[in-house]
């Protein structure tokens, strides 16, 4: 089992509608989770971190945590074209290490 | 504004030939990051250190190596680089307490 999972997607969403993202963690001890986004020939941006079960919203992005489940989300309201990027959930694990997850390619329709 | 820089954006090289990576930072943070990213795949961490701490990932091939000369800069050496290095190679900076990374724009290298 991969210690960060994601859907690789790609995940089609239309202009106006929310994005989901979603990834599970291996590692129940791991206490603290952030969602990056790059686009492509870029690099990985820090757009949320969240270190306790419930939401953390942030503007347009909203991050789910539920530590007993091993499940963080990423839900983007109001999608624009702009947010089309690949989507990185990591998690910090043994040894203060981020894990990255193999990303969710997310593509938002005009 | 705060930043982690890197040199070059862009890098070309040929096959066997050594190359040094470099990065800088202006966050004031402890603990820096050499990650190695292929199309389509996740950052791989190559090594990372705690203020001078140097710490080496089991699975980075001896090729690479790492110096870390004061708090701002990092380098990344390519002592014999073959085709399968070309890469992007990202450097990311955290404090101890939070982890959280920010990292460098990248340098993309090319192996001919």
């Amino acid at each position: 089992q991969k210690e960060v999972e994601q859907n690789s997607g790609p995940l089609s969403v239309p202009e106006g509608a929310i994005a989901s993202l979603n990834c599970t963690y291996s590692d129940r001890g791991s206490q603290s989770f952030f969602w990056y986004r790059q686009y492509s020939g870029k690099s990985p941006e820090l757009i949320m971190s969240i270190y306790s079960n419930g939401d953390k919203e942030d503007g347009r992005f909203t991050a789910q945590l539920n530590k007993a489940s091993q499940y963080v989300s990423l839900l983007i309201r109001d999608s624009q074209p702009s947010d089309s990027a690949t989507y990185l959930c990591a998690v910090i694990a043994g040894a203060q290490k981020l894990v990255f997850g193999q990303g969710t390619r997310l593509t938002i329709n005009p | 504004d705060a930043m982690v820089i890197q040199n070059p954006r862009y890098q070309v090289t040929q096959f066997g030939k050594p190359v040094t990576l470099s990065c800088s930072q202006t966050l004031n943070h402890n603990v820096m990051y050499w990650y190695q990213q292929k199309s389509s795949q996740a950052p791989k961490l190559l090594f990372h250190y705690y203020d001078k701490d140097f710490n080496n990932e089991a699975d980075t091939p001896d090729n690479f190596q790492s110096r870390r000369p004061n708090t701002s800069f990092c380098f990344l050496d390519i002592r014999s680089p073959g085709l399968g290095d070309a890469a992007m190679y990202l450097c990311a900076t955290s404090r101890r307490d939070p982890y959280e990374q920010y990292f460098g724009p990248g340098t993309r290298l090319t192996v001919t």
